[in-house]
């Protein structure tokens, strides 16, 4: 069975400060989609990104950047330079290939400062 | 603004009501999901739609029943709901219902029983 774990439930930052979202991942399949979403206060989920299993190049844009290690099984998303429209809750999540199924971590709130 | 409109964005409802929840997307989309988000767990889906065809029940109570006219719209039909029912009803839809396809979000229906 799929899952997704996201160990931090809340982080608190500084403005312009970086801050590292961790993801870790548990699926018996070989080929497999990553992804990660923002939920801001106003509740809807903001599709971020989609990562193939086969694909592990990281990737940036902007502010944002995502390190997928396939052999730890974990898929990190950092954001440099934290601003305050950053503060949202962030959900990881895993599709395997064969499924209907996305499953959600239990996502991480940031709080970003002024 | 969102390719999928959620309304009411807020329910309060008693437990002996029948109201329904509406989903519309304009993403030329052709699945649908509704997932249920409650405060002390992950996001769980709850039911998919592919081409209007029912593809998956997560085990949900009979008091919720989906309905899928055409591939742009998706109802939930509530009666007789328990005050755990109480969560955000989020609705989604994707190109299709394979595994690489992201699924895009809307604002969600906040629902609390009485």
């Amino acid at each position: 069975a799929q899952k997704v774990t996201q160990a931090q439930t809340e982080i608190s930052v500084v403005e312009k400060e970086d801050v590292t979202l961790d993801c870790v991942y548990e699926t018996r399949d070989t080929t497999y989609y990553l992804f990660w979403y923002k939920q801001p206060p106003s509740g809807e989920l903001v599709f971020l990104i989609r990562r193939n299993s086969f694909d592990e190049q990281n990737e940036i844009s902007g502010r944002y950047s995502w390190n997928f290690q396939k052999s730890t099984s974990s898929f990190n998303f950092t954001i440099t330079a934290s601003q305050v429209v950053d503060s949202a809750v962030y959900f990881c999540a895993l599709r395997e290939a064969a499924g209907n199924k996305l499953t959600f971590g239990g996502g991480t709130r940031v709080l970003v400062k002024p | 603004e969102t390719g999928v409109t959620q309304t009411p964005r807020h329910l309060v409802m008693g437990m002996t009501n029948k109201k329904s929840l509406k989903c519309e997307q304009h993403l030329g989309h052709n699945a649908m999901y509704w997932y249920k988000q409650s405060a002390k767990k992950p996001l769980e889906l709850m039911f998919v739609y592919n081409f209007k065809e029912q593809t998956e029940n997560n085990s949900v109570p009979s008091r919720f029943s989906p309905e899928c006219p055409n591939s742009s719209h998706l109802f939930l039909h509530l009666h007789t709901l328990q005050p755990e029912d109480s969560a955000l009803y989020l609705c989604a839809s994707s190109q299709a219902t394979a595994s690489n396809q992201p699924q895009h979000f809307g604002d969600g229906t906040r629902l609390s029983i009485l």
